[in-house]
């Protein structure tokens, strides 16, 4: 079974651009979680997603916002591009939801490099 | 608010050697715990999920413990190998948080031949 795939895999904008990533989950998953990894910060939880909804967020402005397809493929957007952006975002498929066994299975990744 | 930490930042130790990394975690309410591993610039690897319920899982080299009621887990890796070297790091899966994994600041690993 073909694992979490995310293109791109390397992104380089200008400040003020805005972005958008893609993520295809496992097949059968239909939970997608977003995360942002920076150096300083770590890794950060953005959004996810389960049935084409938004079900939970994380602490990011505005400027960061998702969706998801009845396939389970999800997208997350960032508009008006700060340096501050550049980071490895990661997305996460699992089968289940909200359960003991919930695993979360990682893609490899989109590099974004703000400048 | 969930507090994930694991200590040591960073571990260096010879071919041969058991590696111990320790998680901690602030708030019992978990579904579970999993230990990822972390190559250079890459994503995550799943290596082990604890659920809340149990005590300990192992897979080949790899065994984890978790005692949810102090909040800790550890992660055994025997006979340590160079390709061991990565960055490990733990995460939690909170009850009150669906599809949010709270994540240490993870443990690099060197495994020096």
């Amino acid at each position: 079974k073909a694992g979490v795939t995310q293109t791109p895999r390397y992104l380089i904008k200008t400040r003020g651009q805005q972005v958008t990533l893609s993520c295809s989950p496992i097949s059968g998953h239909r939970s997608v979680s977003w995360y942002q990894q920076t150096p300083g910060q770590g890794l950060q939880f953005l959004f996810e997603y389960f049935s084409e909804t938004q079900r939970n967020k994380g602490n990011f402005p505005g400027r960061f916002s998702g969706r998801q397809f009845s396939n389970s493929r999800s997208e997350m957007n960032v508009s008006t591009l700060e340096l501050g952006d550049s980071a490895l975002y990661l997305c996460a498929s699992s089968l289940v939801r909200g359960a003991s066994t919930d695993t979360q299975y990682f893609g490899p990744g989109t590099r974004l490099t703000v400048l | 608010k969930q507090e994930v930490t694991q200590i040591p930042a960073a571990l260096s130790v010879p071919e041969g050697e058991n590696l111990v990394l320790n998680c901690s975690f602030t708030d019992s309410a978990i579904y579970n715990l999993q230990w990822f591993r972390q190559d250079p610039g890459k994503g995550l690897t799943s290596l082990l999920l604890i659920q809340s319920s149990q005590r300990e899982q192992t897979s080949g080299r790899l065994n984890a413990s978790l005692d949810k009621s102090s909040g800790r887990s550890t992660l055994y890796i025997a006979a340590s190998q160079p390709g061991d070297s990565a960055t490990y790091l733990c995460a939690v899966l909170g009850t009150d948080s669906w599809g949010k994994l709270q994540f240490g600041a993870g443990t690099q690993v060197v495994v020096t031949p």
